[in-house]
C-alpha cells in the first residue's frame, strides 16, 4: 500500500537548522511529484511548494523562498525539507504529500517542528 | 495568487442534518478544486477530487458541487465520526491555495 513515512518531532532553537524526511513506499518515487505543506499550531494548511522528483528541480511558494531548501534521495525514494537560520515562526507541524497530476491525494503523517529558546 | 475564500468558519449540526461548506474562488479555476478532511493530530485526507469525484473509500454520503465559482460539499447525513475540520484546495495554478478551514461539530 502507498506510504508517506515522515522523520520524528523536532526541538530546536532560533538560528538552528532542521532537515527532515518523507520516505515513500508502494509506488514508484519518481512518477510522482512531492509537495510541502505547513501548518502551524491551531492553524490552517499552507503550500511550500514541490520538488519534482524525476528531476530533483524544486519550486517554492514566494513565503518559502530563502531558507527553505527540498531535495531528494532518490535511491531510498526519500524527499526531505530543510530549514535553515530557524525563527520562532517555523513552528508547526510540515506535512508531505504526493501530488497525482496536481491532485495531492497521499500524505504523511506530519512532522512537528518546534523553535524555542 | 487565487484566493479561496471558505465559509462558514465553523458548524455545529445534529446527527443526520444535511450540512454544505462553500468555496468561492477568486478567479476561474475549472474543476480543479479538492476537499480535505483533517481530524485532529492526523494529516488531511482527501475527500472530494476535480470538484465533484468522491475518493476511493470516501462514504457516499459526501459529495461536491459546483456552480459558477462555488464549490459545495456537502453530508447528506451527518454522522458522529464526520467531526473535523474541513479545507478545500484549488489545484489549477501555482501557488496552490487552500481555503481557511470549515470546523464541524456535531450538536
Amino acid at each position: 500500500q502507498i506510504q508517506l513515512v515522515q522523520s520524528g518531532p523536532e526541538l530546536k532553537k532560533p538560528g538552528e537548522s532542521v532537515k527532515i524526511s518523507c520516505k515513500a513506499s508502494g509506488y514508484t518515487f519518481t512518477d510522482y511529484a512531492m509537495h510541502w505543506v505547513k501548518q502551524a499550531p491551531g492553524k490552517g494548511l499552507k503550500w511550500m511548494g514541490w520538488i519534482n522528483t524525476y528531476t530533483g528541480k524544486p519550486t517554492y511558494a514566494d513565503d518559502f523562498k530563502g531558507r527553505f531548501v527540498f531535495s531528494l534521495e532518490a535511491s531510498a525514494s526519500t524527499a526531505n525539507l530543510q530549514i535553515s537560520n530557524l525563527k520562532n515562526e517555523d513552528t508547526a507541524t510540515y506535512f508531505c504529500a504526493r501530488s497525482s497530476g496536481v491532485l495531492l491525494d497521499y500524505w504523511g503523517q506530519g512532522v512537528m517542528v518546534t523553535v524555542s529558546s | 495568487d487565487i484566493q479561496m475564500t471558505q465559509s462558514p468558519s465553523s458548524l455545529s449540526a445534529s446527527l443526520g442534518d444535511r450540512v454544505t461548506i462553500t468555496c468561492r474562488a477568486s478567479q476561474d479555476i475549472g474543476n480543479y478544486l479538492s476537499w480535505f478532511q483533517q481530524k485532529p493530530g492526523k494529516s488531511p485526507r482527501l475527500m472530494i477530487y476535480g470538484a465533484t469525484n468522491l475518493e476511493d473509500g470516501v462514504p457516499s454520503r459526501f459529495s461536491g458541487s459546483r456552480s459558477g465559482s462555488d464549490y459545495s460539499l456537502t453530508i447528506s447525513s451527518l454522522e458522529s465520526e464526520d467531526t473535523a475540520i474541513y479545507y478545500c484546495l484549488q489545484y489549477d495554478k501555482y501557488p496552490l491555495t487552500f481555503g481557511s478551514g470549515t470546523k464541524l461539530e456535531i450538536k
